[in-house]
């Protein structure tokens, strides 16, 4: 039972470049959430998903997309990478909805 | 907009104390709290969470106390260890699958 798993744990863009993070989950989780957090602050929630085929936004969805295709994968995608979208990125999936959620260890992605 | 936060960024104490991390919301119509803990290099991890019907709950060293008159929550540590330091965080319900964290206590331990 590995949990959720994020990958890659750091990668460096350029401006313009896209990529899409991975994030899987073995628990049979129906919700899934995108954080990113950047130096000092809290977690902002980018997308989430209730269920496959269900995503909706959340606080700062602004330059990402995500699908739900699968329970068990939530890929959050990056088409044009800025220098605003520097930050580690966190994937958590949750059984209820509510606080329990399980997060990765996260991606450091820094766009130059 | 509606926000929750910490009082105070930084916390050191000495190993064996108590600890208190403060945090304030601003949502009136939040009904559930949740503490977390980030370890350096790892995600947060869930610690303790309390609903708004209650104003205490107690966990393995850990108790939240939850003031909803001034919109006040606490995380308690009993017994302070080396590894309890990490950055704590308060995070509430804000609407169905939003949850809203505050940016973060870092406590450290003091052998």
């Amino acid at each position: 039972n590995a949990g959720v798993t994020q990958t890659p744990k750091f990668r460096i863009l350029k401006i313009g470049q896209s990529m899409t993070l991975q994030c899987a989950q073995d628990m049979n989780h129906n919700y899934m959430y995108w954080y990113r957090q950047d130096p000092g602050m809290g977690l902002k929630l980018i997308y989430y998903s209730v269920g496959a085929g269900i995503t909706d936004k959340g606080e700062v969805p602004n330059g990402y997309n995500v699908s739900r295709s699968t329970t068990e994968d939530f890929p959050l995608r990056l088409e044009l990478a800025a220098p605003s979208q520097t930050s580690v990125y966190f994937c958590a999936s949750s059984l209820q909805g509510y606080g329990d959620y399980t997060f990765g260890s996260g991606t450091r992605l820094t766009v130059v | 907009g509606e926000s929750v936060g910490l009082h105070l960024p930084t916390l050191s104490v000495q190993e064996g104390d108590n600890s208190i991390i403060n945090c304030a919301y601003s949502n009136s119509a939040s009904d559930y709290f949740i503490w977390y803990k980030q370890e350096s290099g790892k995600g947060p991890q869930f610690i303790i969470d309390i609903r708004s019907n209650m104003d205490k709950r107690q966990g393995q060293r850990v108790t939240v106390l939850l003031n909803k008159t001034v919109k006040h929550l606490s995380l308690q540590i009993a017994a302070t260890q080396p590894g309890d330091s990490a950055v704590y965080f308060c995070a509430d319900l804000y609407n169905n699958n939003d949850m809203r964290f505050g940016a973060g206590t870092r406590l450290t331990v003091k052998p």
